[in-house]
């Protein structure tokens, strides 16, 4: 596609509900990252791919997040027994390399835990 | 440890005013990159700029430019003769160099400031 894709846009989920967030990267983008972004803060990086290897993981908050890049396309960033702390947009971005290059950022997931 | 303060939470101006946004960083890299991203009320995340902390060049791009102070820290951007489509959230970002094997590119974003501009 032209650009990053992100699916759903918005996510209501029920406390303790299993969520899975996707992320469609420009096709050939090496890199992807995804950023959590709370209401009225800046982008926090939660983990970087590079191809299919996740590489790092040091921003993600505790276990019950898990992110996928299985074919180092398509990445899906899941959270398991999610919390009311866990609304935010989630922000996946892509770049072709990982070399400081620009990063394409996809709309979000606007996830609201209830 | 790496940070991003961007002290101004939020700025509202006149049509054709001009108006700077203040960008402060903190590094213990000596090679490294400074972003500003706009973020429109759609949600996504518009790149502005990239500067590498070797180009102090103060660059122009039609009515943006930025003014990058290494002896500061700073990397402040100015918005001439603003419009009200310029209303957004605009975020400055330091991502380290590419050298360290376990470098990622990953960006540090300051909390952003958000301009308003009337007409």
């Amino acid at each position: 596609g032209a650009g990053v894709s992100q699916s759903p846009r918005y996510k209501v989920a029920k406390r303790g509900q299993d969520v899975a967030l996707r992320c469609d990267p420009i096709s050939g983008h090496v890199s992807l990252f995804w950023y959590q972004q709370a209401l009225g803060q800046g982008p926090e990086f939660l983990t970087y791919f590079q191809n299919e290897a996740q590489l790092d993981k040091s921003g993600l908050p505790s276990d019950r997040f898990f992110a996928e890049r299985p074919e180092g396309s398509v990445s899906t960033l899941k959270i398991q027994r999610t919390q009311q702390e866990d609304s935010a947009v989630y922000l996946c971005a892509s770049s072709l390399l990982n070399l400081n290059t620009e990063a394409f950022f996809g709309q979000g997931t606007r996830l609201t835990v209830v | 440890a790496q940070k991003v303060t961007q002290a101004q939470t939020e700025i509202s101006v006149v049509e054709k005013e001009d108006v700077t946004l203040d960008c402060v960083y903190e590094t213990r890299d000596t090679t490294y990159y400074l972003f500003w991203y706009k973020q429109p009320p759609s949600g996504e995340l518009v790149f502005l700029i990239r500067r590498n902390s070797f180009d102090e060049q103060n660059e122009i791009s039609g009515r943006y430019s930025w003014n990058f102070q290494k002896s500061t820290s700073s990397f402040n951007f100015t918005i001439t003769a603003s419009q009200v489509v310029d209303s957004a959230v605009y975020f400055c970002a330091l991502s380290e160099s590419g050298r360290s094997s376990s470098n990622t590119g990953k960006l540090i974003f300051g909390q952003g400031t958000t301009l308003q501009v009337k007409p």
